[in-house]
C-alpha cells in the first residue's frame, strides 16, 4: 500500500540555519503531497501542499517540490527561527474515493528544535 | 469562523470502560475524518464520512470501535471495553471535497485518551 517515509528527528539547528527535512513516498497512483506542522500544544496545521509533479508548494518561507522521478517531497527553509520549533509531518492523499476527498497517509513526524 | 472542535480534550478511562469522543466540524464541511495518533507516531486513518454516510471504515482497529454522524454534522467516535493499547490522541478533520487532491483537511486539537 501507499506509504510515507521521513527522516527521523530530532533535528536541532541554530537560528538562521538552513533546514532540510527529507520525505519520500510510495504510491500506486498520483497522490497529492502535503507538509503539516504541529506546534507545541496545538493541532495539526497545513503548511504547504503540491498536487502534481514538479509543483512547488510554499508558505511562511518553507518550500517543497513534488519530484516524481525520485518520489520525494523534501521540506526546506533558508533561515529558521526559534518559532519554527515544532513537529513536521509529511503526508500524501490516497485516492480511494474516485477523485473526491481522500484520506491522508502520514509519515512518523520529525521534531525540529531551533536554538537561539 | 470557528475551526474544528473536539471534546473532551482529555479523557482518562479504566480498562473495560466505554468512551465517547465528540467532533464538531467546520460548518458546511461535507467530509469528516477520524485519525488515531499514537505517541511519537504520525496520525493513522480510522474512518471517513461524507455527510451522514460512512464511506470507509477500513482503519477501525477492531469491532470495539464505532463511529457515527447521524445528521451529517457532529460525529461521535465510540470505543467499547477500552484496552490499554487504545491510549492515543484521536484527531478529527473536516473538509469540502473538491476532487483532484485540491481539498484541505482542517484538524481539531484532538482528544487525548489514556486507558489505565
Amino acid at each position: 500500500g501507499d506509504s510515507v517515509t521521513q527522516m527521523e528527528g530530532p533535528v536541532t539547528l541554530s537560528e538562521e540555519a538552513f533546514l532540510t527535512i527529507n520525505c519520500t513516498y510510495t504510491a500506486t497512483g498520483y497522490p497529492s503531497l502535503f507538509w503539516y506542522v504541529q506546534y507545541p500544544g496545538e493541532g495539526l496545521q497545513l503548511l504547504l501542499k503540491a498536487t502534481k509533479a514538479d509543483d512547488k508548494g510554499s508558505n511562511k518561507g518553507f518550500e517543497a517540490t513534488y519530484r516524481k522521478e525520485t518520489t520525494s517531497f523534501h521540506l526546506e527553509k533558508g533561515s529558521v527561527q526559534v518559532s519554527d520549533s515544532a513537529v513536521y509531518f509529511c503526508a500524501l492523499s490516497d485516492s480511494n474515493y474516485g477523485g473526491a476527498t481522500n484520506k491522508l497517509i502520514f509519515g512518523t513526524g520529525t521534531l525540529l528544535a531551533v536554538q537561539p | 469562523g470557528a475551526g474544528v472542535s473536539q471534546s473532551p480534550r482529555y479523557k482518562v478511562a479504566k480498562r473495560g470502560q466505554d468512551v465517547a469522543l465528540r467532533c464538531d466540524p467546520i460548518s458546511g464541511h461535507v467530509s469528516l475524518f477520524w485519525y488515531q495518533q499514537a505517541l511519537g507516531q504520525g496520525p493513522e486513518f480510522l474512518t471517513y464520512f461524507q455527510n451522514e454516510a460512512q464511506l470507509d471504515k477500513s482503519g477501525l482497529p477492531s469491532d470495539r470501535f464505532f463511529a457515527e454522524r447521524p445528521e451529517g454534522s457532529v460525529s461521535t467516535l465510540k470505543i467499547q471495553r477500552t484496552q490499554q493499547e487504545d491510549s492515543a490522541v484521536y484527531l478529527c478533520a473536516s473538509s469540502t471535497p473538491l476532487g483532484g487532491g485540491l481539498e484541505t483537511q482542517y484538524f481539531g486539537p484532538g482528544t487525548r485518551l489514556l486507558v489505565l
